[in-house]
């Protein structure tokens, strides 16, 4: 059973451009959420979605970043116009039911995508 | 603020010695987890305590939790340098919907 698949591992970005940070869940789970890590932080929660549906986007910033999560393939975490700021590690993890709560349903988490805007 | 805030910020210790990091949080949650994160690599699941629990054990990893302290020690026992890694807890918080909500890790250098 694969886990959760993240690809690029690493990407580079010029000022301005677009980078596209794609996430497969793993076999069963459609619940996703994405993470951003800057360096020496922990993670910072950016959104949750399920299929097709966004649940929670409390943590994205509210221009340039966009997620989808379509009924067929991964889900898509897209960064327009990238600045420097966005330069982190994105990770990406999936749960088969919705995570938390008392049956503290476990989130499984890529090994992420490392974004560098130049 | 941030929910979690782990204690040290870094650890440095010989093989063979007992780890010990400590996690603070300021609401009330459902559960407690703790991950590692080797450097430059995604996290992997540690363990998960319930806000029900008080103390679960896995392996070499010892977690307790004290809700009326809001806080959380992991202790790594016969620490191994494969154990170099930054450790996070991640609280789930009544609140705070589906979110993990982490702290900014404890950096554990392990000396062979």
């Amino acid at each position: 059973n694969a886990g959760v698949m993240q690809n690029p591992r690493h990407l580079v970005r010029r000022r301005g451009q677009e980078a596209r940070l794609r996430c497969s869940p793993m076999k069963g789970h459609s619940h996703v959420y994405w993470y951003r890590q800057l360096p020496e932080e922990g993670l910072k929660f950016m959104v949750y979605l399920q299929k097709e549906n966004i649940i929670d986007e409390s943590g994205m910033p509210k221009e340039r970043f966009s997620a989808e999560f379509p009924k067929e393939g991964p889900s898509i975490l897209r960064i327009q116009q990238v600045v420097r700021g966005d330069s982190a590690a994105y990770f990406c993890a999936s749960s088969r039911d919705r995570s938390g709560g008392s049956n503290g349903n476990t989130i499984y988490f890529g090994e992420g995508s490392w974004l560098t805007v130049v | 603020s941030q929910q979690g805030e782990e204690d040290p910020q870094a650890l440095s210790i010989q093989e063979g010695e007992n780890a010990t990091m400590n996690c603070s949080y300021k609401t009330s949650i459902n559960n407690l987890q703790w991950y590692r994160q080797n450097s430059g690599r995604g996290l992997v699941h540690l363990i998960l305590i319930r806000s029900n629990e008080r103390e679960k054990h896995s392996g070499r990893l010892r977690v307790t939790l004290d809700t009326s302290k809001k806080s959380s020690s992991l202790l790594i026992t016969a620490s191994r340098a494969a154990d170099t890694a930054s450790y996070f807890c991640a609280t789930d918080a009544l609140t705070a919907g589906n979110k993990l909500t982490f702290g900014g890790g404890t950096r554990v250098l392990v000396k062979p």
